[in-house]
């Protein structure tokens, strides 16, 4: 069966520090990989997805950026962080998104100071 | 634009029934995923809708009228486990989900 692994579940970062949040799926070939952000009571927001190896596509302009340096592993990376970085970040995997749901790692809550 | 709308919270009894709602305006329409969030966990998948008609899948039902831009979700036979967070996803035209702000499920005993 096919397995999602997100990690740390928590990070508690100075603002200006480097980021890097890892995400491995297991038991899928090529699997649609994607990164969500959500801020309290709202909704999740598509930060980066992916359809390959090397394959990123961004959603929304910002501080943050992503890699997939391999079919099952996607890193979401930040230089400098933001204040407004802070929130609950959740890497999810789909096997088809056009009629298949997507499954989501457990989350990293990411807190900014 | 894309607009979901679902109502921010709702109380219900344990043992009950509730209905949650939700209303979309989108660019093209693939499907409409349900999905649940306990607080602080990462959401489930529940079920998935893409023609008109009622989905049931145990105590929990999905509706959908792709007309009406219209979907619920239907929880029978209420359990306190019940209380989450309820997300309602469209599939977009380009086959991305667009994502409700959900709607949090208090059950009472």
């Amino acid at each position: 069966s096919q397995t999602i692994h997100q990690w740390p579940a928590t990070l508690v970062q100075p603002v200006g520090s480097p980021l890097s949040l890892e995400c491995t799926v297991e038991g899928t070939s090529n699997p649609n990989l994607y990164w969500y952000r959500q801020a309290a009571g709202r909704g999740l927001q598509l930060l980066f997805y992916s359809v390959g190896i090397g394959q990123i596509s961004s959603e929304v302009p910002q501080n943050l950026s992503a890699s997939r340096p391999q079919d099952r592993q996607f890193i979401l990376s930040s230089k400098k962080l933001l204040l407004s970085d802070s929130g609950f970040y959740l890497c999810a995997w789909s096997v088809n998104p056009e009629n298949q749901p997507q499954h989501f790692g457990d989350g990293t809550r990411l807190s900014i100071l | 634009g894309q607009n979901i709308d679902q109502p921010t919270e709702m109380t219900a009894t344990e043992g009950a029934i509730v209905q949650i709602n939700c209303t979309y305006q989108t660019s093209g329409f693939n499907g409409l995923f349900w999905y649940q969030q306990h607080a602080g966990e990462a959401p489930t998948f529940l079920s998935y809708n893409v023609l008109d008609g009622l989905e049931e899948k145990g105590r929990f039902s999905s509706f959908l009228s792709r007309s009406k831009g219209y979907s619920y979700l239907l929880l029978k036979e209420l359990q306190m486990k019940d209380s989450a967070s309820y997300l309602c996803a469209i599939l977009d035209s380009n086959y991305q989900l667009i994502w409700g702000a959900g709607t949090k499920l208090i059950i009472k005993p």
